[in-house]
Formats: structure tokens, C-alpha cells, sequence
């Protein structure tokens, strides 16, 4: 298997303009994850899906963020207008059941928004 | 709210020799899953190893061994035979399997692993 796939592995943008991110997660795996990465905050969960259903979106940290499944081979992670603090490390991961199986991780998108 | 910590934000090592690193975790819940990842200089998150709470034998996986106390909340990582290769971040995590968040993964700071030739 390919592992999960993020795109693109960078991205450099200015303030104000629409970023998004994509996930391409492993096959057959029904739960997708995304997280952020900062030195400040660490590693933490932005959202994640169930069969393409968002589930638990209580750490996406506000309205310019938005994600979106819509089938079960494709996500994507949208920033708009995107600030300079959303500067971060954007990790999608895929698992094959929730609460009992491992995620695995993409490769991750290094985001920077200057 | 469960929380994760990892006391240790450096530690070095020399090749082939073994290290523990140490992690701690606070949680009311009595079902639950520890893991350890690896984070190298090429970012990708790489599971290193899981214990299911509810085993009482420790998990290994070739060189790397945990020692899970489960009363003292205590989930160490020990590697032996340290290889150049396990230059990392490593990252304790949580997660617990029960509620709406039953997936969510709660990170450690992690601890940056040199291993010195």
C-alpha cells in the first residue's frame, strides 16, 4: 500500500489568500484525521471522519477553517483567508476503525504564510 | 481532559547503546491505548509501538520494548542496541477509545533523541 498521500509537501502563500490542503488516505480505512503541528501547541487533532461524515470538528480553531470528505479516497483541509499564525505542519492520518486501530500518518504539508 | 507528558525534551545516546524514555499520562478512564511514534528530520510520523491497557505484558517490537505501569499512569519507551537511524523526535500519545472523541490522539512534547556514533 502507498501509505496515506498529502499534497503538496510545501506551500508558501501570502496573508489573506485561500490555502488547501489534500489527503488521498489509505485504502480501506474508514476514519480520516487531520492535524496541526506547531512548536508552540504541539501536536494536535483539527477534525477527523467516519465514512466521509465529519465527526468531531472541535479543534479546528475557527471559521477559516474548513474540511471536507466527499468520498472516501479524498479529503481536503481549506484555510481562507489564511494568517501568518496558521504557519504550521498539517498532518493527515487514516485509520481502519476508530478507537482501536492505529493512525497512520501522511508525509505532512509544511505550510508557510507570510 | 486527558494529558500527556514527557519530561525529557533532549536525550543522547551512544550507538548500540540503550536508552528509556519517559512519559506520563494522566487519565480517569480505565480502557485505553498508549502509543509511541518517531518523528525523524523527514517529518513523517512513524508508529513505533502500542500497548493496549487492558494487557498487563509490556509491548515489544524488535529493540524497542515499553514498560507500562498502569497504577503509577507511567508508559516508557526502551530502546536497545541504539542505531544512528533512531535519531527522532518521539512522541508519547494517549487515546481513548470511549465517547464522541473516542479517536483522538493526545500528544506528548515529545523528546528529541540523539544517538551519537
Amino acid at each position: 500500500d502507498a501509505g496515506v498521500i498529502q499534497s503538496p509537501r510545501h506551500e508558501v502563500t501570502e496573508m489573506g489568500q485561500e490555502v488547501t490542503l489534500r489527503c488521498k488516505p489509505i485504502s480501506g480505512h474508514d476514519y480520516l484525521f487531520w492535524y496541526r503541528q506547531t512548536m508552540m501547541r504541539g501536536l494536535e487533532l483539527l477534525i477527523y471522519f467516519n465514512n466521509n461524515v465529519p465527526i468531531d470538528d472541535s479543534g479546528m480553531p475557527e471559521d477559516r477553517f474548513s474540511a471536507k470528505m466527499p468520498n472516501a479516497s479524498f479529503s481536503t483541509l481549506k484555510i481562507q483567508p489564511s494568517e501568518p499564525r496558521d504557519s504550521a505542519v498539517y498532518f493527515c492520518a487514516s485509520s481502519l476503525r476508530a478507537g482501536i486501530d492505529t493512525q497512520y500518518f501522511g508525509p505532512g504539508t509544511r505550510l508557510t504564510v507570510l | 481532559a486527558q494529558t500527556v507528558t514527557q519530561s525529557q525534551p533532549e536525550m543522547s545516546v551512544q550507538e548500540a547503546e540503550t536508552v528509556t524514555l519517559s512519559c506520563t499520562y494522566d487519565t480517569s478512564e480505565s480502557n485505553y491505548y498508549l502509543f509511541w511514534y518517531k518523528q525523524p528530520p523527514s517529518r513523517q510520523m512513524i508508529l513505533v509501538i502500542r500497548q493496549e491497557a487492558y494487557k498487563q505484558q509490556n509491548a515489544t517490537e524488535n529493540r524497542f520494548s515499553v514498560n507500562f505501569q498502569k497504577a503509577a499512569k507511567s508508559f516508557s519507551l526502551k530502546i536497545s542496541d541504539s542505531q544512528l537511524g533512531d535519531t527522532a523526535m518521539y512522541f508519547c500519545a494517549f487515546m481513548n477509545p470511549q465517547g464522541a472523541s473516542g479517536s483522538r490522539l493526545t500528544f506528548g512534547e515529545g523528546t528529541q533523541l540523539t544517538v551519537n556514533p
